[in-house]
């Protein structure tokens, strides 16, 4: 069975420093994704990780997938305020779309 | 122009009942879903239809129905409604189911309070 985990779970960092996100799961897995969410909203989707060695960046946010190890990060350069949101990591399950997502990291920027 | 819409925002209603929440997207998707948010914010997969034909069905009481007309539109039907029940409710798209790494598309979500 495809477990995802996430740590940390809750993240409070300063402005201007830097943090990653892990993202580990149990079984075989071709994509990875990455949603942020803030509070009361929707998912909006960051990034799609679909292969070994896979490295996306957006801004301040830089994603990577390590499919030996079965870890993908994310990473937050320089944060600032407005990157404060819960973060989901979620992994492909089979070929029909189901996601498995991670339990959320909640990230709070803190001046 | 919103490409996952889903009606209503937020339902609140009485145990026993039931009710229904309707999803609608306008970006030329093949599969939808619906996911279950739960008050720790997680999120699991409920249901999948691909062209109108179901293709995920996870563990969930027969109380839950899903229904697709058409591929633009996915609703899901909820009888006798039970506490544990409340949650938000999300509707997404995705262009296939999983294929080339689709990406799904969130709706705006769903606030069920069962009381």
């Amino acid at each position: 069975e495809l477990k995802v985990e996430q740590n940390p779970l809750f993240l409070s960092m300063q402005e201007g420093k830097n943090y990653t996100i892990y993202c580990n799961y149990s079984t075989t897995s071709d994509r990875l994704y990455w949603y942020r969410q803030d509070p009361g909203k929707s998912l909006e989707s960051l990034f799609v990780l679909l292969s070994n060695g896979a490295v996306k960046q957006e801004g301040r946010l830089m994603a990577s997938l390590d499919t030996k190890a079965r870890l993908s990060t994310l990473h937050i350069t320089a944060a600032v305020h407005d990157l404060s949101a819960t973060y989901f990591c979620a992994a492909l399950k089979g070929w029909y779309g189901k996601l498995i997502f991670g339990q959320g990291t909640e990230l709070s920027v803190k001046p | 122009d919103t490409a996952v819409s889903q009606t209503p925002k937020y339902l609140v209603t009485q145990m026993g009942n039931d009710k229904s929440i309707k999803c609608e997207q306008n970006l030329g998707h093949d599969t939808m879903y619906w996911y279950k948010q739960d008050s720790k914010k997680f999120l699991k997969i409920m249901f999948s239809y691909n062209n109108k034909e179901l293709i995920i069905n996870e563990t969930v009481p027969n109380r839950f129905s899903p229904k697709s007309p058409d591929k633009a539109h996915l609703n899901l039907h909820i009888n006798s409604l039970e506490l544990g029940d409340s949650a938000v409710y999300f509707c997404a798209s995705s262009h296939s189911s999983g294929g080339a790494g689709d990406t799904q598309y969130f709706g705006p979500g769903t606030r069920l309070t069962v009381l």
